[in-house]
């Protein structure tokens, strides 16, 4: 499969645990974006990351969640100490070059985290 | 002011019919625009994107750009119930490395 995929597709987490969220991009790209999806919301930016590098984090909860992309396998994007407000849908888009240039950002299926 | 601006709808049409889907942006140096479709429980899934001023047309979708106005919209002719879904508008500006999407507008095409 050459699409964005994404793992675990749901995922149940108790206030207090963590959540790893795995994205592995399209085959020739190598740009991963994280969004957010809350119930009835649009998606919000979450953090944009070339192999080794976050490129931009603005989106991102300045505590507790954090993304990587190594240089061998998925990216990542990891809460810790889950809250029920973090109970939503987390897609992953993936370009074969970054934004500005003209490229299009596909997306995976999406991790629905529920947090009880 | 948001980066992009959608009515959140929910728009209606019949069958068969035209509809109209329509995206403000604020960049004005903003170069590429795109429209996915979301199904309920589903991700984003590409439409179309757009680049140049004026039309573009792909099937029963045409994307229309005009950059003075800011302004961006979808038609879909001849609408099918399987249309029925979330429409986003993204837009890419040239300063920065993110995709911004507005909140979507619902469509519901009825029988």
């Amino acid at each position: 499969n050459a699409g964005v995929m994404q793992n675990p597709r749901h995922l149940v987490r108790r206030r207090g645990q963590e959540a790893r969220l795995r994205c592995s991009p399209m085959k020739g790209h190598s740009h991963v974006y994280w969004y957010r999806q809350l119930p009835e919301e649009g998606l919000k930016f979450m953090v944009y990351l070339q192999k080794e590098n976050i490129i931009d984090e603005s989106g991102m909860p300045k505590e507790r969640f954090s993304a990587e992309f190594p240089k061998e396998g998925p990216s990542i994007l990891r809460i810790q100490q889950v809250v029920r407000g973090d109970s939503a849908a987390y897609f992953c888009a993936s370009s074969q070059s970054g934004g500005g240039s003209g490229n299009t950002i596909y997306f995976g299926e999406g991790s629905w985290l529920t947090v009880v | 002011q948001k980066e992009v601006e959608q009515n959140s709808g929910p728009l209606s049409v019949p069958e068969g019919a035209i509809a109209s889907l329509n995206c403000t942006y604020s960049d004005r140096g903003s170069q590429s625009f795109f429209w996915y479709r979301q199904y309920s429980g589903k991700s984003p899934e590409l439409i179309m994107f757009i680049y140049s001023n004026g039309d573009k047309e792909d099937g029963r979708f045409t994307a229309q750009l005009n950059k003075a106005s800011q302004y961006v919209s979808l038609l879909i002719r001849d609408s099918q119930p399987s249309d029925s879904a979330t429409y986003l508008c993204a837009v890419n500006p040239p300063t920065g490395n993110q995709f911004y999407f507005g909140t979507g507008t619902s469509l519901t095409v009825i029988p």
